[in-house]
């Protein structure tokens, strides 16, 4: 069966800090991947998503990169962290784009 | 893309069918409308999904009327574990081009 692994479930980061978040998926070939973000209380926010290896679509213009480096493993980065890149950041997998989304544990990221 | 409006919370008890109803008046003709629920702290994890008319699968119901201009969720027999948020997405055959509203917030009392 498929899995998707996210870590970790909580950071707490400084204001122009780095960030890398990492998530994986196990079971499943060619993956969709995606990073949403939520606000609390909010509903998800597309930030990124890749149909392949190397293969990035940014959504909202912001802070943050994503990379794709292997199959089955999806990167969020910053540079240097804002205060309003606090939030529930959430990696996804579809075995297409017209399929279910399966989302990870997530990972709640607050930015001091 | 469609937008959704459902009720921001809802209260029921044990045992009891709930119905959540969903509007997306300017539903587009190739839309489907999903339903995720998601607990604190967790992702959310797909319920159903339907195009027209009824759907049904071990965990819910989805009533799609003639006009597509609504939806409703319904939740056979709810436990406290059905506490949760839920959210209805009206959306083209893409996830990339789904829009998630802040959902329904179910409470489940005992």
């Amino acid at each position: 069966s498929q899995t998707i692994h996210q870590w970790p479930a909580t950071l707490v980061q400084p204001v122009g800090s780095p960030l890398s978040l990492e998530c994986t998926v196990e079971g499943t070939s060619n993956p969709n991947l995606y990073w949403y973000r939520q606000a609390a209380g909010r509903g998800l926010q597309l930030l990124f998503y890749s149909v392949g290896i190397g293969q990035i679509s940014s959504e909202v213009p912001q802070n943050l990169s994503a990379s794709r480096p292997q199959d089955r493993q999806f990167i969020l980065s910053s540079k240097k962290l804002l205060l309003s890149d606090s939030g529930f950041y959430l990696c996804a997998w579809s075995d297409t784009l017209e399929e279910k989304l399966f989302f990870g544990s997530g990972t709640q990221l607050s930015v001091l | 893309l469609a937008k959704t409006t459902q009720p921001i919370s809802m209260d029921s008890y044990e045992g009891q069918e709930v119905n959540i109803t969903c509007s997306h008046n300017n539903i587009a003709t190739n839309d489907y409308i999903t339903w995720y629920q998601q607990f604190p702290s967790q992702g959310p994890r797909f319920i159903i999904q339907g195009y027209k008319t009824k759907v049904t699968n071990e965990v819910a119901s989805l009533f799609i009327p003639a006009d597509r201009k609504s939806s409703t969720l319904s939740l056979p027999r709810v436990s406290l574990s059905d506490t949760a948020v839920y959210y209805c997405l009206a959306h083209p055959d893409s996830n990339y081009q789904l829009i998630w509203g802040a959902g329904t917030k179910l409470i489940i009392k005992p």
